[in-house]
């Protein structure tokens, strides 16, 4: 079973413009972590944000966190062609840590 | 750094036929995981290693499926006999298990994409 919903599935853009996406998910988890996917590519980790923070940076990319909601989102600022590519979050839950992953946000950046 | 390394890239097969995957994930990295991306789908995880021994198999249909890690260092993914549903693409992932018990981001490798017909 999915945990997390990513939101929307598909998002198109011009390049220069943010782009934002969003992840519900259902129970409680250890830290949650976005993950970009190109067409033919593995999956990369992007970045990681603990169940106690609330806000994450890194270069482009800030995440929030909102335990009590159960959702997070992913902003890319001053998007560009090549960060056409599939998102997910993925929720880490357990003492393992499984990572159980959402269906995806699609986003394509028009040059 | 070399990163996770997956073989085959590509299998085709027919249904009720036997396949196997080989990972080998990146060096002094304890735990390994195989998913399976079914297209249109995030990665479902099938199973996780911790060196040798399974942490997590709750999602891996082992009448069909098996896998194993016997060195704690390279691994292998079966399916036997393969399904029509079974065509998708499997990712094996590494990632360092932390002092403190916590881990660390995962490593995907390319992926081995996998059509039973």
């Amino acid at each position: 079973s999915q945990q997390g919903e990513e939101d929307p599935q598909a998002l198109s853009i011009q390049e220069g413009e943010n782009a934002t996406m969003n992840c519900s998910y259902k129970t409680s988890i250890n830290n949650l972590q976005w993950y970009r996917q190109n067409s033919g590519r593995g999956l990369v980790h992007l970045i990681l944000i603990r169940s106690n923070e609330r806000e994450k940076h890194s270069g482009r990319l800030r995440v929030t966190l909102d335990t009590s909601k159960k959702s997070s989102s992913l902003l890319i600022t001053a998007s560009r062609a090549a960060d056409t590519a599939s998102y997910f979050c993925a929720t880490a839950q357990g003492g393992s840590e499984k990572l159980v992953f959402g269906k995806g946000t699609k986003l394509t950046v028009n040059p | 750094e070399a990163g996770v390394a997956q073989s085959p890239r590509y299998k085709i097969i027919e249904k009720r036929q036997s396949v196997a995957f080989w990972c080998n994930p990146i060096s002094g990295h304890a735990t390994l995981y195989w998913y399976q991306q079914i297209l249109g789908q995030g990665p479902k995880l099938l199973i996780q290693f911790q060196n040798n021994g399974v942490v997590d198999d709750s999602q891996l249909p082992k009448d069909r499926f098996s896998a194993e890690r016997l060195k704690g260092v390279d691994s292998t993914l079966k399916i036997q006999p393969a399904k029509l549903e079974d065509s998708a693409v499997y990712l094996c992932a590494s990632s360092l298990f932390l002092v403190g018990g916590s881990y660390n981001e995962q490593f995907f490798g390319p992926g081995t994409r996998l059509t039973v017909l």
